[in-house]
């Protein structure tokens, strides 16, 4: 059975930096995409980023570009979020996802999240 | 580009049926068919409910189904259950080829 779990999660300061991960088990993790979502406290939820099966591909919203990198090691099942220049509006339950195969909309699998809270 | 509407909210009683609708534009909802629904008990795991409009995931009850016309793409949940109750989100691939979720409708079962 596929299961995600990350972590990573904590309390930061604005301006700082955080390194998210999440272990996948249970499926052949690298043939998937995998993408990054987030749920801001009381918000719904907000696609922040996804990579490609082999890591040669990815895509991030407006709202983290330039500040977040995904990346992946296949060897361990294992996917990151590196968040730097951190904000308050990044407060947020993180999730990741494994995408099917229809398509980049299709987030198969959730792992439970990992709370980041940004305050000084 | 702005996150698909959905209403805030949607109540029926057990056993009825309910219809959650998703509005977009003609550069999102409107052009693709890679529309998803997602069921979300807070604190918990958000769960795929359908994708590709209507296609069901092996193990999602029949009694989710889903319809698309025009720029706007519906959520239709019959029999409903009390476990029903949670936030639903709808997704559609956006402008920017990007994944673009709805805002979140809360289902309350009454």
């Amino acid at each position: 059975q596929a299961q995600l779990v990350e972590s990573g999660g904590g309390l930061v300061k604005p301006g700082g930096s955080l390194r998210l991960s999440c272990a996948a088990s249970g499926f052949a993790f690298s043939q998937y995409f995998m993408s990054w979502i987030r749920q801001a406290p009381g918000k719904g939820l907000e696609w922040i980023s996804y990579i490609s099966h082999d890591g040669g591909h990815t895509k991030y919203a407006d709202s983290v570009k330039g500040r977040f990198t995904i990346s992946r090691d296949s060897a361990k099942n294992s996917l990151f979020l590196q968040m730097n220049f951190l904000r308050d509006e990044d407060t947020a339950v993180y999730y990741c996802a494994s995408i099917g195969i229809s398509g980049i909309t299709e987030f198969d699998q959730w792992g439970q999240g990992t709370l980041v809270t940004v305050s000084s | 580009q702005s996150a698909l509407t959905q209403p805030a909210s949607v109540s029926g009683s057990p056993g009825q049926s309910i219809t959650i609708s998703c509005s977009g534009t003609s550069s999102d909802v409107g052009t693709y068919k890679s529309v998803s629904w997602y069921q979300h008990h807070p604190g918990k795991a958000p769960k795929l409910l359908l994708y590709d409009v209507s296609s069901r995931p092996s193990g999602v009850s029949d009694r989710f189904s889903g319809s698309k016309s025009g720029n706007t793409a519906s959520l239709t949940i019959s029999g409903l259950q009390p476990e029903d109750e949670a936030d639903y989100y709808c997704c559609s691939l956006g402008s920017t080829n990007s994944p673009l979720f709805g805002g979140g409708t809360k289902l309350t079962v009454l």
